[in-house]
């Protein structure tokens, strides 16, 4: 069986602030795939990243940036300079060989002015 | 292009009718997702296509719902005999193929059961 969990239920910062969203995740499998998801106020889940469980290189994107380190069964995903238009609930994901995915329960988001 | 749609965006049914969601998938993405997403369990995988076949159907959570996909496109997840617990956004994504791909969602049917 496989489990994702976001132990932040809630997170509140103040504009231009670094953030930090965690994931653990639990696996027997040796390949599977890792994701974030957003999902904004409109309720559309918004694809971000997906990798592989063979390429643990850090990736940056704009202000985003994610650590996978096996090791220690995260994926965690960095927001540098957070914006307001960053508000929203972050989904971390795991797909493995049972063809779905299953989500964490979300971190809420919420960038003040 | 277009993305995946689902209809209708809002449903309010009585408990005890039956209730059939739709979605249309992105244009060639084979494989099509149905998942729930409700406050009390989040989002929970129902099941799986890959073209028109079902080869998991493990996430349903009662013999009450049932799915189909016809055309190895659009896909209709029906709800029989409704109960309140079936409340819920309904979602579905689609992908290129089953297998590692990225999963696109839909906006969602937002179901209510009164």
């Amino acid at each position: 069986a496989q489990k994702v969990t976001q132990a932040q239920t809630e997170i509140s910062v103040v504009e231009k602030e670094d953030v930090t969203l965690d994931c653990v995740y639990e696996t027997r499998d040796t390949t599977y795939y890792l994701f974030w998801y957003k999902q904004p106020p409109s309720g559309e889940l918004v694809f971000l990243i997906r990798r592989n469980s063979f390429d643990e290189q850090n990736e940056i994107s704009g202000r985003y940036s994610w650590n996978f380190q096996k090791s220690t069964s995260s994926f965690n995903f960095t927001i540098t300079a957070s914006q307001v238009v960053d508000s929203a609930v972050y989904f971390c994901a795991l797909y493995n060989a049972g063809n779905m995915l299953t989500f964490g329960g979300g971190t809420r988001l919420m960038v003040k002015p | 292009g277009a993305g995946v749609s689902q209809s209708p965006s809002n449903k309010v049914t009585e408990k005890g009718k039956d209730v059939e969601l739709r979605c249309d998938p992105i244009s060639g993405h084979t494989a099509l997702y149905w998942y729930r997403q409700s406050l009390g369990q989040g989002l929970e995988f129902l099941i799986y296509f890959q073209g028109n076949s079902a080869p998991d159907k493990s996430g349903l959570p009662s013999d009450r719902f049932s799915a189909e996909r016809t055309g190895g496109s659009v896909s209709t997840l029906t709800i029989q005999r409704t109960q309140q617990e079936d409340s819920a956004v309904y979602l579905c994504a689609s992908s290129l193929g089953a297998g590692s791909y990225e999963q696109y969602f839909g906006p969602g049917t937002r179901l209510t059961v009164t």
